[in-house]
Protein backbone atom coordinates (compact mmCIF):
# COMPACT_ATOMS: atom_id res chain seq x y z
CA UNK A 1 0.00 0.00 0.00
CA UNK A 2 1.18 3.36 -0.63
CA UNK A 3 0.35 7.04 1.45
CA UNK A 4 1.59 10.13 1.71
CA UNK A 5 2.06 12.58 4.65
CA UNK A 6 2.53 16.40 4.24
CA UNK A 7 2.94 17.42 7.27
CA UNK A 8 1.81 20.66 7.49
CA UNK A 9 -1.16 22.50 5.96
CA UNK A 10 -0.13 25.98 5.93
CA UNK A 11 3.40 27.15 6.06
CA UNK A 12 4.39 31.15 6.51
CA UNK A 13 7.41 32.47 5.84
CA UNK A 14 9.52 35.66 5.60
CA UNK A 15 10.84 36.97 2.05
CA UNK A 16 14.21 35.90 2.20
CA UNK A 17 14.43 32.76 4.67
CA UNK A 18 14.32 29.34 4.16
CA UNK A 19 11.70 27.52 3.28
CA UNK A 20 10.83 23.90 4.09
CA UNK A 21 7.84 21.93 3.33
CA UNK A 22 7.22 18.12 4.97
CA UNK A 23 6.72 15.01 3.02
CA UNK A 24 6.71 11.48 4.25
CA UNK A 25 5.96 8.51 2.63
CA UNK A 26 5.25 4.78 2.71
CA UNK A 27 5.35 2.74 -0.56
CA UNK A 28 5.02 -0.91 -0.72
CA UNK A 29 7.42 -0.61 -4.10
CA UNK A 30 10.03 1.54 -4.97
CA UNK A 31 8.43 4.57 -5.21
CA UNK A 32 9.05 7.54 -7.45
CA UNK A 33 8.60 10.49 -5.44
CA UNK A 34 7.56 14.58 -6.75
CA UNK A 35 6.57 17.49 -5.86
CA UNK A 36 4.23 19.67 -7.65
CA UNK A 37 3.15 23.47 -7.29
CA UNK A 38 -0.37 25.25 -7.92
CA UNK A 39 -0.43 28.67 -8.07
CA UNK A 40 -4.32 30.36 -7.65
CA UNK A 41 -6.22 29.42 -10.00
CA UNK A 42 -3.93 27.42 -11.84
CA UNK A 43 -2.93 24.07 -12.98
CA UNK A 44 -0.40 21.68 -11.43
CA UNK A 45 3.04 22.41 -12.62
CA UNK A 46 5.97 19.72 -11.68
CA UNK A 47 8.73 21.21 -9.51
CA UNK A 48 10.65 18.48 -9.55
CA UNK A 49 11.26 14.45 -9.27
CA UNK A 50 12.81 11.57 -7.60
CA UNK A 51 13.31 7.92 -9.94
CA UNK A 52 15.74 5.96 -8.02
CA UNK A 53 18.85 8.15 -8.77
CA UNK A 54 20.78 10.77 -7.13
CA UNK A 55 19.17 11.39 -4.02
CA UNK A 56 19.20 15.15 -3.51
CA UNK A 57 16.81 16.79 -6.43
CA UNK A 58 16.95 19.53 -7.98
CA UNK A 59 13.96 21.64 -9.00
CA UNK A 60 12.69 24.47 -10.97
CA UNK A 61 12.77 27.91 -9.41
CA UNK A 62 15.69 27.13 -7.12
CA UNK A 63 13.58 23.89 -5.25
CA UNK A 64 15.25 20.86 -4.05
CA UNK A 65 14.45 17.49 -2.03
CA UNK A 66 15.96 14.90 -0.13
CA UNK A 67 15.09 11.50 -0.66
CA UNK A 68 15.59 9.88 2.86
CA UNK A 69 14.75 6.29 2.78
CA UNK A 70 15.69 5.69 6.33
CA UNK A 71 13.12 8.28 7.49
CA UNK A 72 10.86 7.80 4.33
CA UNK A 73 10.87 11.36 3.92
CA UNK A 74 10.93 13.89 0.88
CA UNK A 75 11.06 17.37 2.20
CA UNK A 76 11.14 20.01 -0.14
CA UNK A 77 13.49 23.30 0.41
CA UNK A 78 14.46 26.06 -0.46
CA UNK A 79 17.20 28.42 0.18
CA UNK A 80 15.65 31.97 0.16
CA UNK A 81 12.15 32.35 -0.21
CA UNK A 82 10.28 34.71 -2.94
CA UNK A 83 7.12 36.57 -2.89
CA UNK A 84 6.57 34.37 -6.10
CA UNK A 85 6.52 31.15 -4.43
CA UNK A 86 3.16 31.92 -2.57
CA UNK A 87 1.21 28.88 -3.79
CA UNK A 88 -0.03 25.15 -2.69
CA UNK A 89 2.46 22.72 -2.97
CA UNK A 90 1.76 19.05 -3.59
CA UNK A 91 4.43 15.78 -2.46
CA UNK A 92 3.32 12.65 -4.44
CA UNK A 93 3.95 9.11 -4.41
CA UNK A 94 4.05 6.57 -7.58
CA UNK A 95 4.45 2.93 -7.57
CA UNK A 96 7.35 2.23 -10.24
CA UNK A 97 5.84 0.29 -13.26
CA UNK A 98 2.19 0.56 -11.92
CA UNK A 99 -1.24 1.84 -12.49
CA UNK A 100 -2.25 4.61 -11.82
CA UNK A 101 -4.32 4.09 -9.00
CA UNK A 102 -0.93 3.81 -7.11
CA UNK A 103 -0.44 7.24 -8.09
CA UNK A 104 -0.62 9.41 -4.27
CA UNK A 105 -1.56 12.85 -3.89
CA UNK A 106 -1.05 14.43 -0.43
CA UNK A 107 -3.30 17.02 0.93
CA UNK A 108 -1.49 19.93 0.15
CA UNK A 109 0.84 23.08 1.85
CA UNK A 110 0.05 25.86 1.44
CA UNK A 111 2.96 28.35 1.37
CA UNK A 112 2.35 32.27 2.36
CA UNK A 113 5.54 34.55 2.11
CA UNK A 114 5.36 37.76 4.06
CA UNK A 115 7.65 41.08 2.93
CA UNK B 1 1.57 22.83 -28.69
CA UNK B 2 -1.31 23.74 -27.02
CA UNK B 3 -0.67 20.62 -24.04
CA UNK B 4 -3.52 19.74 -22.21
CA UNK B 5 -6.99 21.76 -22.57
CA UNK B 6 -10.31 21.82 -20.93
CA UNK B 7 -13.42 23.44 -21.36
CA UNK B 8 -15.37 25.20 -20.03
CA UNK B 9 -13.26 26.45 -17.39
CA UNK B 10 -16.46 27.49 -14.70
CA UNK B 11 -20.08 25.37 -14.37
CA UNK B 12 -22.83 25.63 -12.92
CA UNK B 13 -25.49 23.19 -12.87
CA UNK B 14 -28.41 22.23 -11.32
CA UNK B 15 -28.94 18.65 -9.43
CA UNK B 16 -29.95 15.82 -11.48
CA UNK B 17 -28.65 17.65 -14.73
CA UNK B 18 -26.30 15.33 -17.01
CA UNK B 19 -22.61 17.03 -18.56
CA UNK B 20 -19.46 16.47 -20.16
CA UNK B 21 -15.86 18.21 -18.97
CA UNK B 22 -13.88 18.00 -22.20
CA UNK B 23 -10.07 17.35 -21.76
CA UNK B 24 -7.83 17.41 -25.22
CA UNK B 25 -3.95 16.80 -25.67
CA UNK B 26 -1.94 17.22 -28.27
CA UNK B 27 1.32 15.59 -26.97
CA UNK B 28 0.61 11.92 -27.88
CA UNK B 29 0.38 10.43 -24.64
CA UNK B 30 -0.76 7.59 -23.70
CA UNK B 31 -2.13 8.16 -20.48
CA UNK B 32 -4.51 10.26 -19.22
CA UNK B 33 -6.51 10.84 -16.24
CA UNK B 34 -8.96 12.97 -14.50
CA UNK B 35 -9.03 14.28 -10.71
CA UNK B 36 -10.86 16.00 -8.72
CA UNK B 37 -9.37 18.47 -6.06
CA UNK B 38 -11.97 19.45 -2.69
CA UNK B 39 -9.96 21.65 0.01
CA UNK B 40 -7.67 19.48 2.41
CA UNK B 41 -7.99 16.76 0.02
CA UNK B 42 -5.47 17.04 -2.39
CA UNK B 43 -5.95 15.24 -5.79
CA UNK B 44 -8.16 12.47 -5.71
CA UNK B 45 -8.24 10.14 -9.21
CA UNK B 46 -11.55 9.52 -10.83
CA UNK B 47 -11.00 7.63 -14.00
CA UNK B 48 -7.54 7.21 -16.00
CA UNK B 49 -7.00 5.74 -19.98
CA UNK B 50 -3.77 3.67 -20.49
CA UNK B 51 -4.24 4.08 -24.22
CA UNK B 52 -7.47 4.45 -26.95
CA UNK B 53 -10.40 2.03 -25.61
CA UNK B 54 -9.15 1.84 -22.38
CA UNK B 55 -10.47 3.03 -19.30
CA UNK B 56 -10.29 1.98 -15.57
CA UNK B 57 -11.82 3.29 -11.78
CA UNK B 58 -9.61 5.56 -10.10
CA UNK B 59 -10.43 6.21 -6.55
CA UNK B 60 -13.76 8.06 -6.29
CA UNK B 61 -15.51 6.77 -9.77
CA UNK B 62 -18.90 6.89 -8.66
CA UNK B 63 -21.41 9.36 -10.36
CA UNK B 64 -18.98 9.78 -13.06
CA UNK B 65 -18.44 8.10 -16.99
CA UNK B 66 -15.45 8.53 -18.96
CA UNK B 67 -14.09 6.88 -22.54
CA UNK B 68 -11.05 7.03 -24.50
CA UNK B 69 -12.27 6.63 -28.73
CA UNK B 70 -9.18 8.65 -29.90
CA UNK B 71 -5.81 9.63 -28.02
CA UNK B 72 -6.00 13.26 -28.07
CA UNK B 73 -9.45 12.96 -26.19
CA UNK B 74 -10.87 11.78 -22.46
CA UNK B 75 -14.08 13.42 -21.79
CA UNK B 76 -15.52 12.93 -18.57
CA UNK B 77 -19.27 12.59 -18.40
CA UNK B 78 -21.27 13.27 -14.87
CA UNK B 79 -24.43 11.15 -14.95
CA UNK B 80 -27.00 12.80 -12.88
CA UNK B 81 -25.10 15.91 -11.13
CA UNK B 82 -25.72 16.18 -7.48
CA UNK B 83 -23.77 18.75 -4.74
CA UNK B 84 -21.16 16.53 -3.87
CA UNK B 85 -20.05 16.58 -7.45
CA UNK B 86 -19.10 20.23 -6.48
CA UNK B 87 -15.67 20.65 -6.66
CA UNK B 88 -12.51 21.75 -9.52
CA UNK B 89 -11.45 19.13 -11.96
CA UNK B 90 -8.29 18.73 -13.87
CA UNK B 91 -7.24 16.77 -16.25
CA UNK B 92 -3.71 15.33 -17.08
CA UNK B 93 -1.85 13.08 -19.37
CA UNK B 94 1.70 11.73 -19.35
CA UNK B 95 3.83 9.62 -22.02
CA UNK B 96 3.43 6.47 -19.87
CA UNK B 97 1.47 5.14 -17.01
CA UNK B 98 2.74 5.17 -13.66
CA UNK B 99 5.45 7.47 -14.93
CA UNK B 100 3.86 10.07 -12.27
CA UNK B 101 5.51 13.84 -14.43
CA UNK B 102 2.13 14.69 -15.12
CA UNK B 103 1.06 17.65 -17.10
CA UNK B 104 -1.96 18.87 -16.04
CA UNK B 105 -4.46 21.11 -17.68
CA UNK B 106 -6.04 24.62 -16.25
CA UNK B 107 -9.30 22.93 -14.82
CA UNK B 108 -12.59 23.15 -14.64
CA UNK B 109 -14.95 24.76 -11.66
CA UNK B 110 -18.21 22.99 -11.13
CA UNK B 111 -21.13 24.06 -8.81
CA UNK B 112 -23.73 21.61 -8.67
CA UNK B 113 -26.65 23.76 -7.04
Amino acid sequence: AQSVTQLDSHVSVSEGTPVLLRCNYSSSYSPSLFWYVQHPNKGLQLLLKYTSAATLVKGINGFEAEFKKSETSFHLTKPSAHMSDAAEYFCVVSASYSSASKIIFGSGTRLSIRP
Amino acid sequence: NAGVTQTPKFQVLKTGQSMTLQCAQDMNHEYMSWYRQDPGMGLRLIHYSVGAGITDQGEVPNGYNVSRSTTEDFPLRLLSAAPSQTSVYFCASSKLAGEGTQYFGPGTRLTVL
